[in-house]
């Protein structure tokens, strides 16, 4: 069965330090991998996803993850963080099986931005 | 705008009570879904429709209804509202088989249920 764990449900860093989210997953097919986040009162928007391809992977707003099949981990990292990153962060497995797909999601890390 | 439109935004009910949460998309999508977000436990599907005239239980269905005529529309029906079912609800919507689970979804703006 597919599942994904995120380590952490509140994460603090200072303004310009090291973001780093952390996803492991289960999946018994090749995992599709998403982090989406989602801002106080809004949605989810996506920010970055894995399918085939290169192992690392940039997405909006200087985000960027790194599929590693070895350790089943898609972590999230960002090399300065701004006060604007303050949000909740959901990371998912997608797949495609039984004639349709589904998306999975962790449990969220709330990040926190402390000035 | 092409995209996911849910309403209302915000609602409030009393236990027993009955009502329809709206979700439609411009976007032909297949494959539309309704998930409910809780604190500290993520999003959990509710159900799910491939196409119009097909529905399926996800992970949380009981207390809710479905239907697809449209492949526009996916309304989410309580019938009998429950302070259980005090949630944000968000409705998403993507492509059907592989190409969708390749793309991600294209989720709504959410609905604030509270239910007293």
């Amino acid at each position: 069965a597919q599942s994904v764990t995120q380590l952490g449900s509140h994460v603090s860093v200072s303004e310009g330090a090291l973001v780093l989210l952390r996803c492991n997953y289960s999946s018994s097919v090749p995992p599709y991998l998403f982090w989406y986040v989602q801002y106080p009162n809004q949605g989810l928007q996506l920010l970055l996803k894995y399918t085939t391809g290169a192992t690392l992977v940039k997405g909006i707003n200087g985000f960027e993850a790194e599929f590693k099949k070895s350790e089943t981990s898609f972590h999230l990292t960002k090399p300065s963080a701004h006060m604007s990153d303050a949000a909740e962060y959901f990371c998912a497995v997608s797949f495609y099986g039984g004639a349709t797909n589904k998306l999975i999601f962790g449990t969220g890390t709330l990040l926190a931005v402390q000035p | 705008n092409a995209g996911v439109t849910q309403t209302p935004k915000f609602q409030v009910l009393k236990t027993g009570q009955s009502m329809t949460l709206q979700c439609a998309q411009d976007m032909n999508h297949e494959y539309m879904s309704w998930y409910r977000q809780d604190p500290g436990m993520g999003l959990r599907l509710i159900h799910y429709s491939v196409g119009a005239g097909i529905t399926d239980q996800g992970e949380v269905p009981n207390g809710y209804n479905v239907s697809r005529s449209t492949t526009e529309d996916f309304p989410l029906r309580l019938l009998s509202a429950a302070p259980s079912q005090t949630s944000v609800y968000f409705c998403a919507s993507t492509l059907e088989g592989g190409r969708g689970a390749v793309n991600g979804y294209t989720f709504g703006s959410g609905t604030r249920l509270t239910v007293v």
